[in-house]
């Protein structure tokens, strides 16, 4: 099976502060992740997306970098927001999501 | 706004008891997933259906069913309430199997 972590449960950043998120996978095998952002009441929401053939995606204000040798990935958000507070989970996609347990982002004034 | 709607927002049930929750999924997906997500922890995955057959089944126990309709809504049902089941009840849905998953809202289930 497929398990996933993050490594840390809770992150504090200051307003205009870039944010990263850290999160470890353990199936080698596993080729397509995924990043959600879920503030609380609401269902996870997509951020953004990496396939295995890649090693670096980048959105809006957004970077998910993949290395699958040490089978790590990364959410990075620039210029952190007050709306960017959350709970964030890292998913690997099998079909089935398998989610980590999420690293909650406080964004400090 | 994903699209996706769930029905209803809050529930409370006694153990025992049946329950059945609803999700209309966003216009055009052809498949739903249904996870579990426990209070501070990530959403565990139910099972998932694709034009109305069951298409994976993660690790829970059989009085956990689910239903897929020919417009692609979707129910699940959950015989004979246990305690540990007080969750939020999680549906997606998905342009095909391995797409990206849209998630609404969440039911939130309290059984006492």
């Amino acid at each position: 099976g497929e398990s996933v972590g993050l490594h840390l449960p809770t992150l504090s950043v200051q307003e205009g502060d870039n944010s990263i998120i850290n999160c470890a996978y353990s199936n080698s095998a596993s080729d397509y992740f995924i990043w959600y952002k879920q503030e609380s009441g609401k269902g996870p929401q997509f951020i953004i997306d990496i396939r295995s053939n890649m090693d670096k995606r980048q959105g809006q204000r957004v970077t998910v970098l993949l290395n699958k040798t040490v089978k790590h990935l990364s959410l990075q958000i620039a210029a952190t927001q007050p709306g960017d507070s959350a709970v964030y989970f890292c998913a690997v996609d099998h079909g089935k999501l398998t989610f980590g347990t999420g690293t909650r982002l406080q964004v400090t004034l | 706004e994903t699209g996706v709607t769930q029905s209803p927002t809050h529930l409370i049930k006694t153990r025992g008891q049946q329950v059945t929750l609803r999700c209309s999924s966003q216009s055009g997906h052809n498949t739903v997933s249904w996870y579990q997500q426990a209070l501070g922890q990530g959403p565990q995955f139910i099972f998932q259906y694709y034009r109305e057959e069951e298409n994976g089944r993660g690790n829970f126990p059989p009085r956990f069913s689910g239903l897929q309709f020919p417009n692609y809504s979707s129910e699940l049902n959950v015989n004979a309430l246990e305690l540990d089941d007080s969750a939020l009840y999680l549906c997606a849905s998905s342009l095909d199997r391995k797409n990206i998953q849209y998630f609404g809202a969440g039911t939130r289930l309290s059984v006492l």
